[in-house]
């Protein structure tokens, strides 16, 4: 069964600071990973997606890298400001143990805070 | 520009009343799904379809029905409102390709007193 952790569950930083959100899965036989960002009372927002053939993805200050060998991705976050608070989730499409290429699986998010 | 729209966004229900939450999306997307969102619990999968007329379980199936009668709508269904079904609903949907991005609705809250 594919398994999707993030650690640590919640993160306070100060503004100005790059950080790195991580995200790790048990079952490198994926299709692809996407990082979202949900707001408070809101839904989850797309942010990234890389395919499984790719090793990185970049939209503004955020850049996400894939490595499927350890079962790990990372999203960066240059310059931290105050609007980046929100939780962020990863999840991993297929995988062998999935049975089906069309099934995602979460992690449970990191709450971060960006303190002004 | 819809996206993937779910109504209504708030419900409270009495345990044993049925209802419907809809869902539809304007991209002409194959993949549908359901997730509950509980605290502690994250994201679990309910129901799926990848396309009208197919449709299948996901993690947390029991109490749930759905229907894909068309490509556009995705209906869940709860047969009988039970206090353990009070949870936020989403919605989301993709092309069905293994590359395909997943597009979320913006939840429906519901409360089974």
């Amino acid at each position: 069964k594919q398994e999707v952790t993030q650690i640590p569950a919640a993160l306070s930083v100060p503004e100005g600071e790059n950080l790195v959100l991580n995200c790790s899965f048990t079952d490198s036989a994926i299709y692809n990973l996407q990082w979202f960002r949900q707001d408070p009372g809101k839904g989850l927002t797309s942010l990234l997606l890389i395919q499984s053939s790719q090793r990185e993805q970049t939209s503004g200050r955020l850049n996400a890298s894939l490595d499927k060998s350890s079962g790990r991705s990372t999203l960066y976050i240059a310059a931290s400001q105050p609007g980046d608070s929100a939780t962020y989730l990863c999840a991993v499409r297929g995988g062998r143990s999935t049975g089906a290429n069309s099934k995602l699986t979460f992690g449970k998010g990191i709450t971060l805070s960006v303190r002004p | 520009n819809a996206g993937v729209t779910q109504t209504p966004k708030f419900q409270v229900l009495k345990t044993g009343q049925s209802m419907t939450l809809q869902c539809a999306q304007d991209m002409n997307h194959e993949y549908m799904s359901w997730y509950r969102q509980d605290p502690g619990m994250g994201l679990r999968l309910i129901h799926y379809s990848v396309g009208a007329g197919i449709t299948d379980q996901g993690e947390v199936p029991n109490g749930y029905n759905v229907s894909r009668s068309t490509t556009e709508d995705f209906p869940l269904r709860l047969l009988s409102a039970a206090p353990s079904q009070t949870s936020v609903y989403f919605c989301a949907s993709s092309s069905y390709t293994e590359t395909g991005e997943l597009f979320f609705g913006e939840g429906s809250r519901l409360t089974v007193l």
